[in-house]
């Protein structure tokens, strides 16, 4: 069965420190992976996808993050966090099928 | 980029009547379109999906028959919340893909479905 862990509903950080969304996923196939934020009352942004080419991948807003088969994660970091950060991400994994599989979702606060 | 236009945004509606959500693919065509629904602070779950010319794929335990799809073109697919209840308030998500391109997947900017 294909699945998405999110390991933490709540991250909180300061302005300017690095961002960590740990994202935990199974499946039987080789997935294609995302991270979509969705801001509040909003619809979903996708960030950045993974569709197995180079594992780290870079996305919109400085964004990043790194596939590792081994450890079947896929964590979304930023080195610089910024206020407009603020919002809910989740990570997505796309097995064989058409069908996208979402996590709990991961609220980030981003203090000044 | 591509757009995906949700309409209405928001709704508010009386419980017992039916209410309409349309989504469209504005610069390219869609052959498929989902449909998600996201209650407070959780994620989304699929409920169904469209598929253009034919009968919509519901998922297990999603009622066809008060959620009715309708995806008659290749840039529109409708959601008819029917005899809405207040356990029908809900944001509601669609997205679509890209006609031959399995990760390509745009969502609209939902709808937030209040039924009184």
């Amino acid at each position: 069965a294909q699945s998405v862990t999110q390991l933490d509903s709540h991250v909180s950080v300061s302005e300017g420190t690095p961002v960590l969304l740990r994202c935990n996923y199974s499946s039987s196939y080789s997935p294609s992976l995302f991270w979509y934020v969705q801001h509040p009352n909003k619809g979903l942004q996708l960030l950045l996808k993974y569709t197995s080419a180079a594992t780290l991948v870079k996305g919109i807003n400085g964004f990043e993050a790194e596939f590792k088969k081994s450890e079947t994660s896929f964590h979304l970091t930023k080195p610089s966090a910024h206020m407009s950060d603020a919002a809910e991400y989740f990570c997505v994994v796309m097995p064989n099928t058409d069908k996208l599989i979402f996590g709990t979702g991961t609220r980030l606060q981003v203090f000044p | 980029g591509a757009v995906v236009s949700q309409h209405p945004s928001w709704v508010i509606c009386k419980s017992g009547t039916s209410v309409k959500i349309e989504c469209r693919s504005l610069d390219f065509q869609a052959t498929t379109m989902f449909w998600y629904r996201q209650f407070p602070k959780q994620s989304l779950m699929l409920m169904a999906t469209s598929n253009e010319g034919s009968k919509a794929t519901y998922e297990q335990g999603v009622e066809k028959d008060k959620f009715l799809i309708n995806h008659a073109s290749l840039t529109l697919s409708t959601l008819t919340v029917t005899s809405a209840h207040p356990e029908d308030s809900s944001f509601y998500i669609c997205s679509a893909r890209v006609e031959g391109i399995r990760e390509k997947l745009f969502f609209g900017s939902g709808t937030q479905l209040s039924v009184l």
